[in-house]
């Protein structure tokens, strides 16, 4: 069965840091592009980074440049989100998805709250 | 950036009749070389992630039953579900795949009248 499963999130404080991690299971990953999308409580879809297949280029949404880092681990089929100086507003259930144009498969999602 | 725009923010319809959601791009998301209009619409019900249900504007995705149906060209595009049954009850996006970043539409939530 082709499975995402997302780890990593939690309560933190502003400014703080959290590592994401999104572990695939059925299918290879390194022959998928890999994104994140969050989605703040109560709100809609938001597209945040994607990765494609061997890791060589990268493309963020304009609100987490310099911020949140995506990377991958081909050989451990894991997909990571590096997330530093955390503010109140990426407070969101994180998504992992797969796909180079739709998102055909997606996780389950991991809550990430940022408050004091 | 490309901004997609659904309408309307929700819709309430009866059991068995037609229901019909809009989706609007600020820039034409056709690609001239392959004549493909780079959109997806998902399907997420409460506490589910989203489900793909069609991508390049009209192809349904396998296992999408054949009530989900897709149209629309350049900017304008249109989700169509033919005869409403208890389950589509939930929130449907558009998402433009033409430039990154990727963006999606503000959603539309559809109810039984």
């Amino acid at each position: 069965e082709v499975q995402l499963v997302e780890s990593g999130g939690g309560l933190v404080q502003p400014g703080g840091s959290l590592r994401l991690s999104c572990a695939a299971s059925g299918f290879t990953l390194s022959n998928y592009w890999m994104h994140w999308v969050r989605q703040a409580p109560g709100k809609g879809l938001v597209w945040v980074s994607r990765i494609n297949s061997d890791g060589s280029s990268i493309t963020y949404v304009d609100s987490v440049k310099g911020r949140l880092s995506i990377s991958r681990d081909n050989a451990k089929n894991t997909l990571y989100l590096q997330m530093n100086n955390l503010r109140v507003e990426d407070t969101a259930v994180y998504y992992c998805a797969r796909g180079s144009h739709w998102f055909d498969t997606w996780g389950q999602g991991i809550l990430v709250t940022v408050s004091s | 950036d490309i901004v997609m725009t659904q309408s309307p923010d929700s819709l309430a319809v009866s059991l068995g009749e037609r229901a019909t959601i809009n989706c609007k791009s600020s820039e034409n998301i056709l690609y001239s070389s392959n004549k493909k209009n780079y959109l997806a619409w998902y399907q997420q019900k409460p506490g589910q992630p989203p489900k793909l249900l069609i991508y390049w504007a009209s192809t349904r995705e396998s296992g999408v039953p054949e009530r989900f149906s897709g149209s629309g060209s350049g900017t304008d595009f249109t989700l169509t579900i033919s005869s409403l049954q208890t389950e589509d009850v939930a929130i449907y996006y558009c998402q433009q795949y033409y430039n990154a970043p990727y963006s999606f539409g503000q959603g539309t939530k559809l109810e039984i009248k």
